[in-house]
């Protein structure tokens, strides 16, 4: 089945204490990218990448990483977590051009306290 | 710049009533225009694109290059439509996707 694959689920964690949230997916996209959703705010755009080794700042970048060492592969580093990157976070891919837009993961609820 | 724009953050209404989720965008090329849905706790899905023509759930939505909008539409409302829905615009050439901040629908009923 094609898919996004997101993990954790739910985290709950302290601030100062680095976390990674897992995403990978099996379509083979080029095109990966991270969103953060909050009341109000809807989706904004943290980080994506257009391949390998190829990534950019979206419209929220501050207090994130990514990687792309590989093509399935997109994890969401946070060094440093702060209570404000408590939200509901979204990976999500698509093929380089044309296809049926994104395909998002399921999601994970962090929680910074 | 890019942007999508949908005015209304919530939108109630009754079971069987008519319903419209308004989305404007301005882009200086020829985007491709989409909306996603997201029931309650679950991950984004894609509702339909206007290149599709096509109709989902009884949704449609068409895309007005004149007045740059891009609005959903259902003509009879029905309680498991109640979700967040996203309209989102792609740029032509290459998967940059800008969303709106979303309209949250209730339908009570």
């Amino acid at each position: 089945e094609a898919q996004v694959t997101q993990n954790p689920r739910y985290l709950i964690t302290v601030t100062g204490k680095k976390l990674t949230v897992t995403c990978s997916q099996n379509m083979n996209h080029e095109y990966m990218s991270w969103y953060r959703q909050d009341p109000g705010l809807g989706l904004r755009q943290i980080y994506y990448s257009m391949n390998v080794e190829v990534t950019d700042k979206g419209d929220v970048p501050e207090g994130y990483k990514v990687s792309r060492k590989e093509k399935r592969n997109f994890p969401l580093i946070l060094e440093s977590p702060s209570p404000n990157q408590t939200s509901l976070y979204f990976c999500a891919s698509s093929p380089w051009t044309g296809g049926d837009g994104y395909t998002f993961g399921s999601g994970t609820r962090l929680t910074v306290v | 710049a890019q942007r999508v724009t949908q005015p209304e953050k919530l939108l109630s209404v009754f079971k069987g009533a008519p319903v419209e989720l308004k989305c404007n965008y301005s882009y200086s090329g020829s985007p491709e225009l989409f909306w996603y849905v997201q029931y309650s706790r679950q991950r984004l899905q894609l509702l339909l694109r206007h290149i599709s023509r096509e109709s989902i759930k009884g949704f449609t939505a068409d895309l007005n290059k004149g007045e740059t909008s891009f609005h959903l539409k259902k003509p009879f409302a029905q309680e498991e439509d109640s979700a967040m829905y996203y309209c989102a615009l792609r740029g032509l050439g290459f998967n940059k996707f800008y969303f709106g901040s979303g309209t949250k629908l209730n339908v009570k009923p």
